[in-house]
Parts: structure tokens; sequence; C-alpha cells
């Protein structure tokens, strides 16, 4: 499977609990994108990240988010001390290349707090 | 934050005829613009780029893209049912490759 790939597809956490979704960008990209989509809203840029480097973060919640992506592995988004407003589909996108390049997205990850 | 604004729809067209999808952009400063397709609890799928003003056409798909006025749109000639789903216009933020979303058009074919 070329395709971008996420996991796990679905994640139900107590309030409290940490969340942690992973991404595998597409064959050949080095891009990474994070976007939520809560429901009946848009959907919304969270951060982009290459390896090893934070490129643009000014979408993440300045509490309880973080993200990375390691030289070896997939990209992580981490979600510390979850609350109910946090459930969402998280998605990840890759590119080739940055700049303008189109973005492909993964299956997402619906994350469900109770 | 930039604004991308859709027509929220829905909108419902015959089998056989052209859905046209309209999606206006605040930034002047944006240089990409994109069509993807999402299909209810699916991610979304890129059917269309296009980055210079004027037509670009794929199959039964032509983007249109006008930067002086702002306005970048879809037309899906010989809808089929098959292509029911919400249409979601997404637009870079003007010097970074953040993508801004448009809430989206859903988009009903009846046979």
């Amino acid at each position: 499977n070329a395709g971008v790939m996420q996991n796990p597809r679905h994640l139900v956490r107590r309030r409290g609990q940490e969340a942690r979704l992973r991404c595998s960008p597409m064959k050949g990209h080095s891009h990474v994108y994070w976007y939520r989509q809560l429901p009946e809203e848009g959907l919304k840029f969270m951060v982009y990240l290459q390896k090893e480097n934070i490129i643009d973060e000014s979408g993440m919640p300045k509490e309880r988010f973080s993200a990375e992506f390691p030289k070896e592995g997939p990209s992580i988004l981490r979600i510390q001390q979850v609350v109910r407003g946090d459930s969402a589909a998280y998605f990840c996108a890759s590119s080739r290349d940055g700049g303008w390049n189109e973005q492909y997205f993964g299956p997402g990850t619906r994350l469900t707090v109770t | 934050q930039k604004e991308v604004e859709q027509n929220s729809g829905p909108l419902s067209v015959p089998e056989g005829a052209i859905a046209s999808l309209n999606c206006t952009y605040s930034d002047r400063g944006s240089q990409s613009f994109f069509w993807y397709r999402q299909y209810s609890g699916k991610s979304p799928e890129l059917i269309m780029s296009i980055y210079s003003n004027g037509d670009k056409e794929d199959g039964r798909f032509t983007a249109q893209l006008n930067k002086a006025s702002q306005y970048v749109s879809l037309l899906i000639r010989d809808s089929q049912p098959s292509d029911s789903a919400t249409y979601l216009c997404a637009v870079n933020q003007g010097g970074s490759e953040k993508l801004v979303f448009g809430k989206g058009m859903k988009l009903t074919v009846n046979p």
C-alpha cells in the first residue's frame, strides 16, 4: 500500500488519558501535515513537519498537543489529558515536496473521548 | 485567519447534468488551489489542483481559477450518483504550505 497510513483508525480514550496518533507518509513523501475535523466543522490545519523538524505549528492548541516526525518511524500526534472537546477526526496528509504541492490524505483516526 | 467560502448547499442535480461548485478566498497571496471530495465517514480525496488562471480539465472535471476575482470553481459534467459527496475547496495560505479549507458543499446526484 503506497498511500498514507494512519493508525489506529478508531481510538477511544477516557478523559485525562493520553492519545497517540500515528502517520506514515506516502512512499517518496517527506512532508507531513496534520488536520483536525470537528463534527459539523471544516478541516483545520494543525501542524506541518518534515523529518526531525516542526516547520509550522500555528494551528496547534497551545497546551496538551504536540507533534513529532522522527528520523526513523512515523509522525506522531500526541494529545495529553484528553477532554471531550478533543473528540474529532484527525487526518494526516503528506506531500512529496513542501511549497504548494498536492497533499494526499490518509484514512484518519477517529478519536472519541468518553 | 484567511477565509475560504463555499455555498453551504446542499446541491442536488439529476444524473447526467452538470454540477457547478463555487469557492471564494480572501488571501490574495494564495498560489495553489485544490478540490477534494469527501464521502461520508471517509477522508478527503484530491480530485483537482490548479495554480494558474483559466481552466484545467481532467476527465469529467474542470477546475476554473480567476485570481483577480479570487474565485475558483469546479464543474462536474455528466454527473453520476457516485459523485454524491461533500466537495471541499482548499487554498494555501499565502506564503505557507498550510491549506485553508472551506466548509464544503454537499452534492447529491439523483438517478
